[in-house]
């Protein structure tokens, strides 16, 4: 089974652009987390959809946001980049039903703001 | 709120000996679920095992085992017999729901031969 694909893998833009990232989940899966690591905040988390709806949204500002479609593959979105939002964005995959779901990471997006 | 944290930022051990990271959590909850994963350079995050709050029995898988403490909300994680590819960042995570992981600041394991 394949795991858990991001898209693309590196990313350069400067401030003030706007990013889309890619996470495709494991076949079956119908949760989709996005997390966000930096060596300051550490691993954060960004928000949660299951089946094409946001369940779970984390402390951050607006300009984050994300969607899911019907086949679970599910985007992000920053807009406005600042220079603190260079980070790892990991994605992570699970079932979804609210008995133990192990959730699967992806390799991560590194986006670089300069 | 709940938090996570680990206390060691770094950890060192040599092959074949056995390491203990550390990890404390604070939660109003009952019922939870704690896990360890391991995020090699460059690589991706795995899971290591998990605990599920209402078992009191220590989860073990292979090399690896907990010391859950519910009444100290203390989980640490023993490595057996270490090896060089035991070397990463280990993450304490902690979740209500199984949906949102939350943290710890993570652990750097070097494993010297």
């Amino acid at each position: 089974k394949a795991g858990v694909t991001q898209t693309p893998r590196y990313l350069i833009k400067t401030r003030g652009q706007q990013v889309t990232l890619s996470c495709s989940p494991i076949s079956g899966h119908r949760s989709v987390s996005w997390y966000q690591q930096t060596p300051g905040q550490g691993l954060q988390f960004l928000f949660e959809y299951f089946s094409e709806t946001q369940r779970n949204k984390g402390n951050f500002p607006g300009r984050f946001s994300g969607r899911q479609f019907s086949n679970s593959r599910s985007e992000m979105n920053v807009s406005t980049l600042e220079l603190g939002d260079s980070a790892l964005y990991l994605c992570a995959s699970s079932r979804g039903t609210r008995a133990y779901n192990e959730q699967f990471f992806g390799p991560g997006t590194r986006l670089t703001v300069l | 709120a709940q938090t996570v944290t680990q206390s060691q930022p770094e950890m060192s051990v040599q092959e074949a000996e056995t390491v203990t990271l550390s990890c404390t959590y604070d939660t109003s909850e009952s019922d939870y679920y704690l896990f360890w994963y391991k995020q090699p350079p460059s690589r991706q995050m795995i899971l290591v095992i998990r605990q599920e709050a209402y078992k009191q029995q220590n989860a073990t898988e292979n090399r690896f085992s907990v010391n859950f403490q519910k009444a100290a909300k203390s989980f640490s994680l023993k490595i057996s017999d270490s090896q060089l590819g035991d070397a990463a960042m280990y993450f304490c995570a902690y979740t209500r729901n199984t949906d949102k992981l939350i943290f710890g600041t993570g652990t750097r394991l070097q494993v010297f031969p």
